[in-house]
């Protein structure tokens, strides 16, 4: 069964910097696509980027892109999210999830970690 | 960017009873469109791919149905377990959006 543990979550200044891990069990993690999708506290989920098997694809969403970056070391089985130049509008939830047949269907989910930008 | 609206935004239902709901796309995505279920406090689940794929393991008591700009989420009879905020997501095009959610609870 597939697994998926997100950290690195934390409190952080407005225009500072947080880099998310997340750790993948259960499953081949180097033949998915994996994204981060984020939920901001009682409102509804935004995807926030996605990357391909190798590293060679990846998607932002506009307002992430410049700041944040996805990444993945696939013999370590993790995937990463270094965002920068944080934002309050960034506290969030922040879920991996694994993609589904190399489409844009979230079929895993970790827990979720806490970024909270504090203004 | 494609906009997903689902109606309604809440919904009050008992157990047994029928439930519809609706997504709405800004354009048309044939049916890239995928359902989650998502209890409080925790991560969503894949209830349905495609419009209309249930999921492995998901009741038959859920479906999907729809294509281009309209889809519906129906669950034929609730069960108490079912009360959640579902919410449904697009895959057509990047950025993949996700609708605002209906949440479903117990009337």
């Amino acid at each position: 069964e597939a697994q998926l543990v997100e950290s690195g979550g934390n409190l952080v200044q407005s225009g500072g910097s947080l880099r998310l891990s997340c750790v993948a069990s259960g499953f081949s993690f180097r033949s998915h696509w994996m994204t981060w999708v984020r939920q901001a506290p009682g409102k509804g989920l935004e995807w926030v980027a996605n990357i391909n098997q190798d590293g060679s694809a990846i998607y932002y969403l506009d307002s992430v892109k410049g700041r944040f970056t996805i990444s993945r070391d696939n013999a370590g089985y993790s995937l990463y999210l270094h965002m920068s130049s944080l934002r309050a509008e960034d506290t969030a939830l922040y879920y991996c999830a694994r993609l589904l047949r190399d489409a844009s269907i979230f079929d895993s989910w970790g827990p979720g970690t806490l970024v909270t930008v504090s203004s | 960017d494609i906009q997903l609206t689902q109606s309604p935004s809440f919904l009050s239902a008992s157990v047994g009873d029928r439930v519809i709901i609706t997504c709405r796309a800004s354009q048309g995505i044939n049916t890239y469109l995928v359902w989650y279920q998502q209890k409080h406090g925790k991560a969503p689940k894949l209830l349905i791919d495609t419009a209309s794929t249930l999921e492995s393991g998901v009741p038959s008591r859920f479906s999907g149905s729809g294509s281009g700009t309209e889809f519906t989420l129906t669950i034929s009879s609730l069960q108490p377990e079912d009360f959640a905020t579902y919410y449904c997501q697009q895959r057509r095009n990047y950025p993949v959006t996700f609708g605002q959610g209906t949440r479903l609870e117990i009337k």
